[in-house]
């Protein structure tokens, strides 16, 4: 059965630095997303990209993330200058025009 | 996207059906209904949707009330396995707005 499959599981990184967190969606599908969920709290929507462009970003999505298609497979979540609070589980999904969405297993980004 | 109630937490003993009910009484006509569950932390799992007929599948069925104020997530045979926070989440199927947001949702204990 297709999955999203996201890279790494766990990602440690030291405040201040930039991490990219990679996921390959289901292969035919067209809208991808990320969502993130701090501990304890709800998963929240951050972004969603279709057609090599965000159609949609929520206001956790700031200056400090950026999203990329950079082949036909990959889709990214980059965060320039990470501070401690976001650490979080980073969830990446995708989906058909419309359709539910099937997401990841998750990365866990741990700040320090 | 209109917006749900659900229990915080319920309790079900293994082998019975568990029977999760969330109230959407702002739900308007081109809003479907959506059941994801997040099993500890994994990435939430779609389970079904529909808009007005009862929908069945392999993991569960979904009672949609007539005036599609509420509906019910039936688990007809639980297992250790389903113990999960399941999420109703209201929203336009195809529209241009994909997203999902996500409440606090149900904590399901299944109990041996």
């Amino acid at each position: 059965e297709p999955e999203v499959t996201q890279t790494p599981s766990h990602q440690v990184t030291q405040m201040g630095q930039e991490v990219i967190l990679r996921c390959v969606p289901i292969s035919n599908h067209l809208y991808f997303y990320w969502y993130r969920q701090i501990l304890g709290q709800k998963v929240e929507f951050l972004v969603s990209f279709y057609n090599n462009e965000i159609s949609e970003k929520s206001e956790i999505f700031d200056d400090q993330f950026s999203v990329e298609r950079p082949d036909g497979s990959n889709f990214t979540l980059k965060i320039r200058s990470t501070k401690l609070e976001d650490s979080a589980m980073y969830f990446c999904a995708s989906s058909e025009r419309g359709s539910q969405a099937f997401f990841g297993q998750g990365t866990r980004l741990t700040v320090v | 996207d209109a917006k749900t109630t659900q229990p915080p937490s319920m309790d079900c003993a293994e082998g019975r059906a568990a029977n999760l009910p969330c109230n959407h009484s702002t739900i308007s006509g081109n809003e479907y209904v959506y059941w994801y569950r997040q099993i500890h932390s994994q990435g939430p799992q779609y389970i079904i949707h529909g808009l007005k007929n009862n929908e069945t599948n392999e993991m569960a069925s979904l009672i949609i009330t007539e005036d599609r104020k509420s509906s019910t997530l039936i688990l007809p045979h639980a297992t250790l396995r389903d113990t999960a926070v399941y999420y109703c989440i209201v929203r336009v199927y195809g529209g241009a707005t994909n997203k999902l947001i996500f409440g606090t949702g149900t904590l399901l204990a299944v109990q041996p």
